[in-house]
């Protein structure tokens, strides 16, 4: 099946400063790729995603790359805030008969006032 | 317009008891997902369907069984349950790309 390898597990920044979270793929027919925001004891929200016919795209402080031919997709935060202080999950949707995610292991972001 | 809703929100299982979990959707979507969430990992899937009437299996299904009677409604069955599936459990519905996720059920199996 899919495989969807996130780092880092964890990462502690300054506020202020940027986020970058890396996901990598092993399925080059994935052509969905999205990043969820989970806060503690809630659910998934969908912060950004991107299709694989673009390799860029931006939403305010948020970016995210994808790179098709090397099969990874990063997540760019910049000007972090504390209330970006979360968990933040890739996945990825390879079969678009059933339009399943399969998500990353997850970072835990910490951003320091 | 409420989104995905799930009940319960809480609950805890002894050991061999049995429960249904239900999803409900007032989206219209035909895709609907049940995922579970162990601590540190992401969601993974348990099962899902692409319309009324219809079911398969996710990643990890064993344990677990479906029914999508209706369109709006999803409900996941524990039949025996086990430590092993104390878990957040998610349902998440979708028409096209973008999944839709409820609010999500915390279990507890002692």
């Amino acid at each position: 099946g899919e495989n969807v390898e996130q780092h880092p597990s964890t990462l502690s920044v300054q506020e202020g400063d940027s986020a970058v979270i890396k996901c990598t793929y092993s399925d080059s027919a994935s052509n969905y790729f999205p990043w969820y925001k989970q806060e503690l004891g809630k659910r998934p929200q969908l912060i950004i995603d991107i299709r694989s016919n673009v390799g860029e795209k931006k939403d305010q402080r948020i970016a995210v790359t994808l790179n098709k031919t090397a099969k990874h997709f990063s997540l760019h935060i910049t000007e972090t805030q504390p209330e970006d202080s979360a968990v933040y999950f890739c996945a990825l949707l390879r079969d678009t008969g059933r339009r399943a995610l399969t998500f990353g292991s997850g970072t835990r972001l910490q951003v320091q006032p | 317009n409420a989104g995905v809703t799930q009940t319960p929100k809480f609950r805890v299982l002894k050991t061999g008891q049995s429960m249904t979990l239900l999803c409900a959707q007032d989206m219209n979507h035909e895709y609907m997902y049940w995922y579970r969430q162990d601590p540190g990992m992401g969601l993974r899937l348990i099962h899902y369907s692409v319309g009324e009437g219809t079911t398969a299996k996710g990643e990890v299904p064993d344990g677990y069984n479906v029914s999508r009677l209706k369109k709006q409604n999803f409900l996941l069955g524990l039949e025996s349950a086990a430590p092993s599936q104390t878990s957040v459990y998610f349902c998440a519905s979708t028409h096209s790309y973008e999944q839709y996720f409820g609010p999500g059920t915390r279990l507890t199996v002692t």
